[in-house]
């Protein structure tokens, strides 16, 4: 089993829409998660970390199950400029090393 | 405040030719790492390491080899360049408390031909 899974994808949403990912991790003892976004030919960025009480950043919500081991990713009214793909991004315990899932594309059409 | 530089952005090398890549961090990051992303996969570690003087392997180090003899630069030597090398490299640090997760360079394009 990988240490990260995610759904490839690709998602086709048109604008407006609400879509959600989810990101499975199989290490109960993870200690951080983060979402990632990476834009064709550029490097991943740090999009928003994941607690377990859930968080919001305006349009996005992250939420972390950690009895089911995965986290989600949901993105309101979404637009055009979403169009990325995301990284499920966990931190395994006892070392300071992001493991990466393959992450999931999204395409949001006008 | 710089963050994490690569250099080159892009190169083009030839079978059997070496090269170093360049990266160097100015945020004081003990932990710096060397990634590559083939086109639609995913990324895999090449080498890390979590301090100056400290390196280790990660997924695919064959055909690489790094050092580390200061907190800000890490530099990816490939010594005989090969055309499955071709690829995007990227190179990323990392906090101590890791809570702030990588931060990423631009990325370098390599191209073996």
């Amino acid at each position: 089993r990988k240490e990260v899974e995610q759904d490839p994808g690709p998602f086709n949403v048109p604008e407006g829409a609400t879509v959600a990912f989810n990101c499975t991790y199989s290490n109960s003892a993870s200690q951080s998660f983060f979402w990632y976004r990476q834009d064709c030919r550029k490097e991943p960025k740090l999009l928003m970390s994941v607690y377990s009480s859930g968080n919001e950043d305006g349009r996005f919500t992250a939420q972390l199950n950690r009895a089911s081991q995965y986290i989600s990713l949901l993105i309101r009214d979404s637009k055009l400029s979403d169009s990325a793909t995301y990284l499920c991004v966990v931190t395994p315990p006892g070392f300071q090393k992001l493991v990466f899932g393959t992450g999931t594309r999204l395409l949001v059409s006008p | 405040n710089a963050g994490v530089t690569q250099t080159p952005k892009f190169r083009i090398l030839k079978i059997g030719q070496s090269m170093t890549l360049q990266c160097t961090q100015d945020m004081n990051h003990n932990y710096m790492y060397w990634y590559r992303q083939d086109p639609g996969m995913g990324l895999k570690l090449i080498y890390y390491s979590v301090g100056a003087g400290i390196t280790d392997k990660g997924e695919v180090p064959n055909g690489y080899n790094v050092s580390r003899s200061t907190t800000e630069d890490f530099p990816l030597r490939l010594e005989l360049a090969a055309p499955s090398q071709t690829s995007v490299y990227f190179c990323a640090s990392l906090g101590d408390r890791g809570f702030n997760g990588y931060t990423f360079g631009s990325g370098t394009r390599l191209t073996v031909v």
